[in-house]
């Protein structure tokens, strides 16, 4: 069965400092990768989506980009945090073709200081 | 462009009662897919149920089922004995199958009263 993992689960980063989340996918191969940002009590801002290795499309211009080496691992990545940064973020996986739903991982509270 | 629409940011419901989550999207496509997730306070989103707009008839997931009104745009989701586990935000999702992306609305947040 396929699973997906996420980490870290909590982060917690200075204003200007660095950053990387790893998402990885277990199970299927040459998954559509999607990187969501979600504000507390709020719904879900796709950032990037990626449908094979090198391929990123990036729906929101930011202070974030994603990047994608390996079939099965996505990353997101900041030079400089900024505060607005703050949120919790999800990685999903989806089939490629028609129709498939998306799978999400448990997430990665941030809160920048 | 698509836009999901979830009009109700907050239903409560009484334990073992029916509860009836409402969507609403706008498309000018005649195939397309929607989902309803939802999501517990662990914040993991669960995929609950899956429609494709070419089936006519409702999707439906033990105590969990769709009514799928294609001509109005319409997609909400029925839960049946509601239980008090069936707490979350819950999130209606299209999907166009000419693209990668999913467009979800803004959640309801459901509460299930003891």
């Amino acid at each position: 069965s396929q699973t997906i993992h996420q980490w870290p689960a909590t982060l917690v980063q200075p204003v200007g400092s660095p950053l990387s989340l790893e998402c990885t996918v277990e199970g299927t191969s040459n998954p559509n990768l999607y990187w969501y940002r979600q504000a507390a009590g709020r719904g879900l801002q796709l950032l990037f989506y990626s449908v094979g290795i090198g391929q990123i499309s990036s729906e929101v211009p930011q202070n974030l980009s994603a990047s994608r080496p390996q079939d099965r691992q996505f990353i997101l990545s900041s030079k400089k945090l900024l505060l607005s940064d703050s949120g919790f973020y999800l990685c999903a996986w989806s089939i490629p073709g028609q129709g498939g739903e998306q799978y999400f991982g448990p997430g990665t509270r941030l809160t920048v200081t | 462009a698509q836009t999901v629409t979830q009009s109700q940011p907050e239903m409560s419901v009484q334990e073992a009662e029916t509860v009836t989550l409402s969507c609403t999207y706008d498309t000018s496509e005649s195939d397309y897919y929607l989902f309803w997730y939802k999501q517990p306070p662990s914040r993991q989103m669960i995929l609950v149920i899956r429609q494709e707009a070419y089936k006519q008839q409702n999707a439906t997931e033990n105590r969990f089922s769709v009514n799928f009104q294609k001509a109005a745009k319409s997609f909400s989701l029925k839960i049946s004995d509601s239980q008090l586990g069936d707490a979350a935000m819950y999130f209606c999702a299209y999907r166009s199958p000419g693209t990668y992306k999913y467009i979800f609305g803004t959640g309801t947040r459901l509460k299930v009263l003891a």
